[in-house]
């Protein structure tokens, strides 16, 4: 149980392109959704926390314009790389839990998606 | 701030036993998580503390220490597969982990 499918897995594309990665949860109702970014050899940086049904909160120094979340659903969440540029060429992860207050419960992470961006 | 501590690569044999130190400072938690995350993989959850104590699962067990901020994660009969990054994490008000930087485990023949 608790499978999440983050789609795509790789993407390359050009300067200016704008990617969508789309992560769902295929087994369960996933009321926040969280998405992550990861340099090679760094830790995990949380970049925003996604509602279902309302406007996800960004942390301090991601730029809310850039990264659009969208959280239509209780399966689905998107995040939209907007006009990428080479410095956004990252390994970006998507969590999700069937719990808008839980505090307490293990994450359960999609597979990534790697962005390069030439 | 928050901040957690862990090392950043340890070196052991097959078979043996090594133990990953965790110290945290974080304005909540509700618990600590660890993680495995091999070469170009995604995270996967390996186990998790909310009360003082051990939690065994399999070869790996998690300690937690609330009063000392300290956690750790124990992996026994190491194998050649157990190579990969580990982290641990510590969750924060409304379902937030806060990730350390990672230790990446080395196992030798």
């Amino acid at each position: 149980g608790a499978v999440v499918s983050q789609h795509p897995s790789w993407v390359i594309c050009k300067s200016g392109t704008s990617v969508k990665i789309e992560c769902r949860s295929l087994d369960f109702q996933a009321t926040t959704m969280f998405w992550y970014r990861q340099f090679p050899k760094q830790s995990l940086m949380l970049m925003a926390t996604s509602n279902e049904g309302s406007k996800a909160t960004y942390e301090q120094g991601v730029e809310k314009d850039k990264f659009l979340i969208n959280h239509a659903s209780l399966t689905l969440s998107t995040l939209t790389v907007t006009s990428a540029h080479p410095e956004d060429s990252s390994f970006y992860i998507c969590s999700a839990s069937s719990d808008r207050t839980y505090s307490n419960q293990p994450q359960h992470f999609g597979d990534g998606t790697r962005l390069s961006i030439l | 701030g928050q901040s957690l501590e862990q090392p950043s690569e340890v070196t052991a044999v097959e078979g043996a036993i090594v133990q990953i130190n965790c110290t945290y400072q974080t304005s909540g938690f509700y618990g600590l998580s660890w993680y495995q995350q091999h070469d170009g993989g995604a995270p996967t959850f390996l186990s998790y503390n909310a009360l003082d104590g051990l939690e065994e699962t399999g070869r790996f067990s998690s300690f937690l220490s609330r009063s000392d901020s300290y956690g750790y994660l124990l992996l026994q009969e190491l194998q050649m597969k157990d190579s990969a990054s580990y982290f641990c994490a510590v969750h924060n008000q409304g379902g937030k982990l806060i990730f350390g930087q990672g230790t990446e485990l080395s196992v030798k023949p």
